[in-house]
Order: C-alpha cells, then sequence, then structure tokens
C-alpha cells in the first residue's frame, strides 16, 4: 500500500496563477480531509470530502478555494488568483471508517509546500 | 465548535527524563484522541490515540491519558531520546479533526 499520495511536493506559483494540488487515498479509503499548515504553527483543517461529495467544508475560504474529490481520480485542492498569504503547507490525510481508528485510521501525505512569488 | 488547546507550546527536556504534554478539548462530544509526531519537513504521523471509553493507553515509552470529566488529555513520554525531539500535536474528534497548535519538544542529549 502506498499510502496517501500527494503532488507536487513542491509548487512555485506567481501571485494570481493557480495553484492546483493533488492527493490520491490510500486505497479503499473514501473520506479525505484537507488540512493547511502555515510555517511554525499547527494544522487548519479546510474541508472534508467523500467520494463525489462535500461534506463538510467549514474552514476552507469562501473565495477562491475549492475542493473535488471525483468518482475517478484523485482529490483536488484548487487555489485561484494565489496571493502570497497562501504559500504554506497543504496536507491531505484519508481515513476509511469515520471517526477513524486504529495506527491507519488516519493517515498523512507528505504534503505540497505551495510558495506564492 | 470544538476548540482544542495544548501546553506547553515549547518543551526542552534532557535525555532520559520524562516529557509531558497536555491538551484540553471543548466538545463533550468529542470521543477520539490521537497524537502524531511531526519531524521538521515531515508529514505528521500518528503515535498513539485513545478513545473515550478508556482512560489510559500505553505503548512502550508513549502513554496517554484521558479525563472525559476534565475534558483533558496527556501525552507522556519516558526515557527521552534525542530522536524524540519534534512538534507533537493533540487532535480531538467529534464531527471532524480539531488539532492543538502544537509542542516543539527537545530533547538535549
Amino acid at each position: 500500500n502506498a499510502g496517501v499520495m500527494q503532488n507536487p511536493r513542491h509548487l512555485v506559483r506567481r501571485r494570481g496563477q493557480e495553484a492546483r494540488l493533488r492527493c490520491s487515498p490510500m486505497k479503499g479509503h473514501s473520506h479525505v480531509y484537507w488540512y493547511r499548515q502555515l510555517p511554525e504553527e499547527g494544522l487548519k483543517f479546510m474541508v472534508y470530502l467523500q467520494k463525489e461529495n462535500i461534506i463538510d467544508e467549514s474552514g476552507m475560504p469562501k473565495e477562491r478555494f475549492s475542493a473535488e474529490f471525483p468518482k475517478e481520480g484523485p482529490s483536488i485542492l484548487r487555489i485561484q488568483q494565489v496571493v502570497r498569504g497562501d504559500s504554506a503547507a497543504y496536507f491531505c490525510a484519508s481515513s476509511l471508517s469515520v471517526p477513524p481508528q486504529g495506527h491507519y485510521g488516519y493517515t498523512f501525505g507528505s504534503g505540497t509546500r505551495l510558495t506564492v512569488v | 465548535g470544538e476548540n482544542v488547546e495544548q501546553h506547553p507550546s515549547t518543551l526542552s527536556v534532557q535525555e532520559g527524563d520524562s516529557a509531558v504534554i497536555k491538551c484540553t478539548y471543548s466538545d463533550s462530544a468529542s470521543n477520539y484522541f490521537p497524537w502524531y509526531k511531526q519531524e521538521l519537513g515531515k508529514r505528521p504521523q500518528l503515535i498513539i490515540d485513545i478513545r473515550s471509553n478508556v482512560g489510559e493507553k500505553k505503548d512502550q515509552r508513549i502513554a496517554v491519558t484521558l479525563n472525559k470529566t476534565a475534558k483533558h488529555f496527556s501525552l507522556h513520554i519516558t526515557e527521552t531520546q534525542p530522536e524524540d525531539s519534534a512538534v507533537y500535536f493533540c487532535a480531538a474528534y467529534g464531527q471532524n479533526f480539531v488539532f492543538g497548535p502544537g509542542t516543539r519538544l527537545s530533547v538535549l542529549p
């Protein structure tokens, strides 16, 4: 099992461009979560998705940010018209069950480090 | 919504000593409490977790205690080693995960 795969690992975008971050959950996991981590800070919940559905997007900024988890393919976090304040590490996690339990219940990917220049 | 506080924000201990990190949560409906370790530039990794029907859980040098009445839970690391140096996050799960702000643990040789 390859675990939760995120790509790219590093992404540099100029202000105003779009950033697309991809997350492939662990095999068999249908619950995906996105978190943002600013330097020297904790993990901030952004959005929780199941296949084709957004379950909870209470942590997602209302503008410029969107997420999807299509029936086929990875989950995508999309940031339009990026600004310097979007620079952060974005982590994806997946789980088999709700709530996640046990050692493999909630696994993080390696993250995408977005730098906006 | 859920709010998780974590203390201390930084902790330095001598190798071989114990380290204790404490978290409080606000939502009495939260029922699952994992702890994650994040080394510099790496992903958070689950190190131990506890469910609300258990008061204590131990795994080698790591233990977690939960007091549901007081809504707090703690991570205990005994016989600390330099490789324990990392940022540790607690989390509480009710409707979704809410993480504490983290504790930077430094184990001094």
